[in-house]
């Protein structure tokens, strides 16, 4: 079957750093994406790892082990404009090779 | 540029009713992706297609949901004897390849009384 776990909830205080963890069990893997999205609003590309390692894009930053399934978001220098819901996103290639599946995203709180 | 646009915005529907709802892709995408997001949950895939051609139905809930893109640009999803289970978002997203970034649009509000 096709799993991707991520915490429900995060809270955090601005300047500070947040790691937000994902795993995933799914029958193929070709990308993990990870999505910003306000409420009510459309969710926003954030990052995307195919290779394991660290990808860095300013104040965020990912990674990936297909190894272990793992990823994680880290967000640096939180302000409070960050407070959202995070979602984890595998593409399968073995599910229409293109769709997403989605984790159910973390909501992170920044208080001040 | 443009984005992925939806119309409409929201949508209150009393059970039984037909609904359509539209997706704008961004101009050139030749990819684009239905969703349905419940409340506190991450999207799920309902269907795909590849210019006019649906690639994959596979997610669509049952035979009340239908969707067409018959020029290969804007989509429409219908939901037919629409029930209080289909109250969710409707997101539609669009990529330039199948294999690129999709890009989201602001969805579909439906609630069915």
């Amino acid at each position: 079957g096709q799993n991707i776990d991520q915490p429900t909830e995060m809270t955090a205080t601005e300047g500070a750093i947040v790691q937000i963890n994902c795993t995933y069990q799914t029958s193929g893997f070709n990308g993990l994406f990870w999505y910003q999205q306000h409420a009510g609003e459309a969710p926003t590309f954030l990052s995307y790892n195919v290779l394991d390692g660290l990808e860095e894009k300013g104040r965020f930053s990912s990674f990936l082990s297909r190894s272990k399934g793992y990823s994680y978001l880290l967000l640096k220098e939180l302000q409070m404009k960050d407070s959202a819901s995070y979602l984890c996103a595998v593409r399968d290639q073995d599910q229409a090779g293109t769709a997403l599946i989605f984790g159910k995203g973390t909501t992170l709180s920044v208080s001040s | 540029g443009a984005g992925v646009s939806q119309s409409p915005r929201y949508k209150v529907a009393k059970r039984g009713q037909d609904v359509a709802l539209r997706c704008d892709p961004i101009s050139g995408h030749v990819s684009l992706f239905w969703y349905q997001q419940a409340l506190g949950q991450g999207p799920e895939f309902l269907t795909y297609f590849q210019n006019e051609a649906q690639l994959d139905k596979s997610g669509l809930p049952s035979d009340r949901f239908f969707a067409e893109r018959p020029e290969g640009s804007v989509s429409t999803l219908k939901i037919q004897r629409t029930q209080q289970e289909d109250s969710a978002v409707y997101l539609c997203a669009s990529s330039p390849a199948p294999s690129n970034e999709q890009f989201f649009g602001p969805g579909t509000r439906l609630t069915v009384l």
